[in-house]
């Protein structure tokens, strides 16, 4: 057990419709990262924030968004959902010195 | 820009072969290596890292030796076992802004 969580493990939803996934980052770890992995694009960094501020963004679509609360959790927000965006979506966490991530069990994302 | 390569898989070995997953990088600067397991169904768990040239990763049999002057972090286990099938992702971490550049990802499939 990596120490971070996320929910829901599993969500079907339909074409058009907008979703929220939400991690909690292991206990005292200030930066949450979001990646996605699919069969034909593999891993794929989505974002990056630390203490609330955002500190790298990688291929992420406009139709996606994230943010990170005072707590510290994160939530990444997808929208307008289409066929291809079914997939992993991965959070992980790091500490002050950002050397190691740690992965959540991911919530897998099936868009009907 | 950086990039990590590893071999393609499926790899598929006996129970107590020896196993070498290989993995090359190109990267500007001294980046940190890392390799992750994913087992069937579960999210990403950090197997072995290191931080500087010449330095030995180890963790549950695993090793993967840091070799800047052939740029590689080829990952070697002596007498794999059937629970050692997962995807294993070889990764580096840029010094500059902490960002995680990933492999492809190298299914290893042990039969007994």
């Amino acid at each position: 057990d990596s120490g971070v969580t996320q929910t829901p493990k599993h969500l079907i939803t339909a074409t058009g419709q907008r979703v929220t996934l939400r991690c909690s980052p292991r206990s005292g770890d200030l930066s949450v990262y979001w990646y996605q992995q699919s069969l034909d694009q593999g891993l794929q960094f989505l974002i990056q924030y630390y203490n609330g501020e955002e500190r790298a963004k990688g291929n992420i679509l406009e139709r996606f968004s994230a943010q990170q609360f005072p707590d510290l959790h994160s939530e990444l927000n997808l929208s307008s959902l289409e066929l291809g965006d079914s997939a992993l979506y991965f959070c992980a966490s790091s500490g002050v010195a950002e050397e190691t991530q740690y992965f959540g069990p991911g919530t897998r994302l099936l868009v009907l | 820009g950086d990039s990590v390569t590893q071999m393609e898989g499926p790899v598929t070995l006996s129970e107590e072969a020896f196993l070498t997953i290989n993995c090359t990088y190109t990267a500007t600067g001294y980046p940190s290596l890392f390799w992750y397991v994913q087992y069937p169904g579960e999210g990403l768990q950090l197997l072995l890292k290191a931080t500087k040239a010449d330095d030995k990763g180890s963790n549950k049999g695993f090793e993967a030796t840091y070799r800047k002057e052939t740029t590689s972090f080829h990952l070697e286990k002596g007498s794999v076992q059937v629970s050692d099938s997962a995807v294993y992702f070889c990764a580096l971490r840029r010094r500059s802004n902490y960002q995680l550049i990933w492999g492809a990802g190298t299914k290893l499939i042990i039969k007994p």
